[in-house]
């Protein structure tokens, strides 16, 4: 069984500052990790994933994340946030026999 | 290259009532998922189809909750009747086969009064 920990419902953060969202998972198997963005009132995007390869992925929007199976973690990071990153960002989970597990997602306020 | 489609993008129903809902994917999305997202919840998958067939619907209430993607292509889920509790956001979502990366619609909030 797959589950996936996002341990910050709320991250506030001023404008052009720093920002990591931390998320935690545990599965028994390989897994492949995704973080995905949502603006109010739209559908899910995806901003990275991690299938395999180099343990940094760089996504779109100027995000990235590192792979870190040791300490079972996928924590998204930018350094530097613009008023249009307020969203609601979501972590997932899946694996060669599952499917999409989603993590109850991290609300990303950023303070002019 | 048109994105996922969905209609209606709000509805507003009293229980004991039924509603549906449709999705079109991406042309070329043998995979199609409907999600359901509670308000601060994580999306949960209701079904998976693989082209018109049913992958996964394990996580389906299908006393009330049905769907059905005819030709391989647009998928309805339907609700009936509604209960309180199904008030969310229900997004659809497809990938090309094989793919682990899925696109998103930008969903039908749903409210039951």
């Amino acid at each position: 069984a797959q589950s996936v920990t996002q341990l910050d419902s709320q991250v506030p953060v001023f404008e052009e500052a720093p920002v990591e969202l931390r998320c935690n998972y545990s599965s028994s198997v390989s897994v492949y990790l995704f973080w995905y963005v949502q603006y109010p009132n739209q559908g899910l995007q995806l901003l990275l994933k991690y299938l395999s390869g180099s343990t940094l992925v760089k996504g779109i929007n100027g995000f990235e994340a590192e792979f870190n199976k040791s300490q079972t973690s996928f924590h998204l990071r930018k350094p530097s946030v613009h008023i249009s990153d307020t969203a609601e960002y979501f972590c997932a989970v899946s694996s060669p026999s599952d499917n999409l597990f989603f993590g109850t997602g991290t609300r990303l306020t950023v303070i002019p | 290259e048109a994105g996922v489609a969905q209609s209606p993008r709000y509805k507003i129903i009293e229980k004991r009532q039924s509603v549906a809902f449709w999705c079109n994917p991406i042309s070329g999305h043998a995979t199609l998922y409907w999600y359901q997202q509670i308000l601060g919840q994580g999306p949960k998958l209701l079904i998976q189809f693989q082209n018109n067939g049913v992958v996964d619907d394990s996580q389906l209430p299908k006393d009330r909750f049905s769907a059905e993607r005819l030709k391989g292509v647009d998928s309805t889920l339907k609700i009936q009747p509604a209960k309180l509790e199904d008030s969310a956001v229900y997004l659809c979502a497809s990938s090309l086969y094989g793919s682990y990366e899925q696109y998103f619609g930008p969903g039908t909030r749903l409210t039951v009064t």
